[in-house]
């Protein structure tokens, strides 16, 4: 069974730039989360979506990040404009339900210069 | 607020040796408390996670985990590393793992270097 895929792994822009992750969950998988992880930190829960809904989005700067998942299945990340501050990784994942064990995808790792 | 704390930010331990990594949790109904593990480059691992019962979970790769409540801890055991080992671990804390509480907290992280 495939894992978590993400696109792409790396990802290098320059600042103000729009840039797009992508998010493709484990087949069957409800329950999707975007994690944003910093360096020599642990993951920050950014959105989760239950099916099509955005049940938390407290911790998303919604001012520019923005995310979708269409149909409940793929989702995508974006930020427009990109700041040099949001480098980092970004780490999609999925699960069954809310109360199942969540499975993480490699990660996009964004580097803005 | 839920918060996780690792005290060690980077642990050596040769190989063969065995290895305890300290989480301490804080939150004030009963917690449900995970450790992960990120290789370079990878995504994060479930090894194991604690809801209820039994103090000692035991989980992949030979790891173990012990429950405290009194002393608010679930530190990660393994009897004897290998290389492959090395490694960043993990702990993290949820909220609730009811339908729209269900939120991961997850602590700085250990970096584990293991040496022959």
């Amino acid at each position: 069974e495939a894992g978590v895929v993400q696109s792409p792994r790396y990802k290098i822009i320059e600042k103000k730039q729009p840039v797009a992750f992508w998010c493709n969950p484990i087949s069957g998988h409800n329950t999707l989360y975007w994690y944003l992880q910093n360096l020599g930190q642990g993951p920050e829960l950014l959105i989760r979506y239950e099916n099509e809904e955005a049940v938390d989005d407290s911790q998303l700067p919604k001012d520019r990040f923005s995310a979708e998942r269409l149909k409940g299945v793929d989702s995508t990340l974006k930020i427009q404009p990109a700041e040099l501050g949001d480098s980092a990784v970004y780490l999609c994942a999925s699960s069954l339900t809310g109360r199942t064990e969540a499975f993480f995808g490699q990660g996009t790792r964004l580097t803005v210069v | 607020a839920q918060s996780v704390t690792q005290p060690d930010i980077h642990i050596t331990v040769s190989e063969g040796a065995s290895l305890e990594l300290r989480c301490n949790y804080s939150y004030g109904a009963t917690p449900y408390l995970f450790w992960y593990v990120q290789s370079p480059g990878q995504g994060l691992q479930l090894l194991l996670k604690y809801f209820s019962g039994d103090t000692l979970v035991q989980g992949i790769k030979g790891f173990e985990a012990e429950f405290k409540r009194s002393q608010s801890s679930f530190n990660l055991r393994k009897p004897s590393v290998h290389w492959s080992d090395a490694a960043e671990y993990f702990c993290a804390v949820a909220s609730g793992w009811d339908f729209g509480n269900e939120k991961l907290t997850f602590g700085t992280g250990t970096r584990l270097t293991i040496i022959p």
